[in-house]
């Protein structure tokens, strides 16, 4: 099975300033057909997740562009350039390379 | 709109069974993967099951195989998930999720429901 690590576990942020989250996986994400599946999710509070990021860095439809995924092999990051009030919530790691695996999340909050 | 709405979730004693049901609607349901993924109180998110377009190939979490069934009828736009030999550790909010193709399984989960909730308890 696939570890999915996240970092850090609560996130406090001003509004206005960046923010970042790490995720690491047990094993590569590089899948034989050369593509990387590594998606992130934002929770807001009460909600279904939602789907922010695909294949590393591919923003879906309606997300903001202060919303942007990095990263390759095994270490990944989701960034948000200035963080809103309505980013609030828990964003999950996702890796769909092997058998499907979430990290634990991490919260982020407003300070 | 691209919608997913599950229900049949509720209160069960351990050992007894449930079925969930998913009904999908806005998009061609029988072109793509569906998943079950949960979320116990308070905690982060678990793949349950998924199973391919036409229903012939299933893939399980290792803490739910044996014990639950994923289906699809395709003609009713509809998912299922048959719980058996519940468990107080499957107690959790269930959702029902459009999966994309790609990777040994699938690769994403695009589109989700709001979830149907199952508490397992004497």
């Amino acid at each position: 099975d696939v570890v999915m690590t996240q970092s850090p576990l609560s996130l406090p942020v001003t509004l206005g300033q960046p923010a970042s989250i790490s995720c690491r996986s047990s094993q590569s994400l590089v899948y034989s057909d050369g593509n990387t599946y590594l998606n992130w999710y934002q929770q807001r509070p009460g909600q279904s997740p939602r789907r922010l990021i695909y294949k590393v860095s591919n923003r879906d439809s309606g997300v903001p562009d202060r919303f942007s995924g990095s990263g390759s092999g095994t270490d990944f990051t989701l960034k948000i350039s200035r963080v809103e009030a309505e980013d609030v919530a828990i964003y999950y790691c996702m890796q769909g390379t092997h058998w499907p695996s979430f990290g634990g999340g991490t919260k982020v909050e407003i300070k | 709109d691209v919608q997913l709405l599950e229900s049949g979730g509720g209160l069960v004693q351990p050992g007894g069974s449930l079925r969930l049901s998913c009904a999908a609607s806005g998009f061609t349901f029988g072109a793509y993967p569906m998943s079950w993924v949960r979320q116990a109180p308070g905690k982060g998110l678990e793949w349950v099951s998924t199973l391919t377009t036409g229903g012939e190939t299933t893939f399980y979490a290792d803490s739910v195989k044996g014990r639950f069934i994923i289906s699809r009828d395709n003609s009713m736009n509809t998912l299922y998930l048959q719980m058996n030999s519940l468990r107080a550790e499957d107690t959790a909010l269930y959702y029902c999720a459009r999966s994309t193709f790609g990777g040994d399984i699938v690769s994403s989960m695009d589109v989700w429901g709001q979830g149907t909730t199952v508490t397992v308890s004497s």
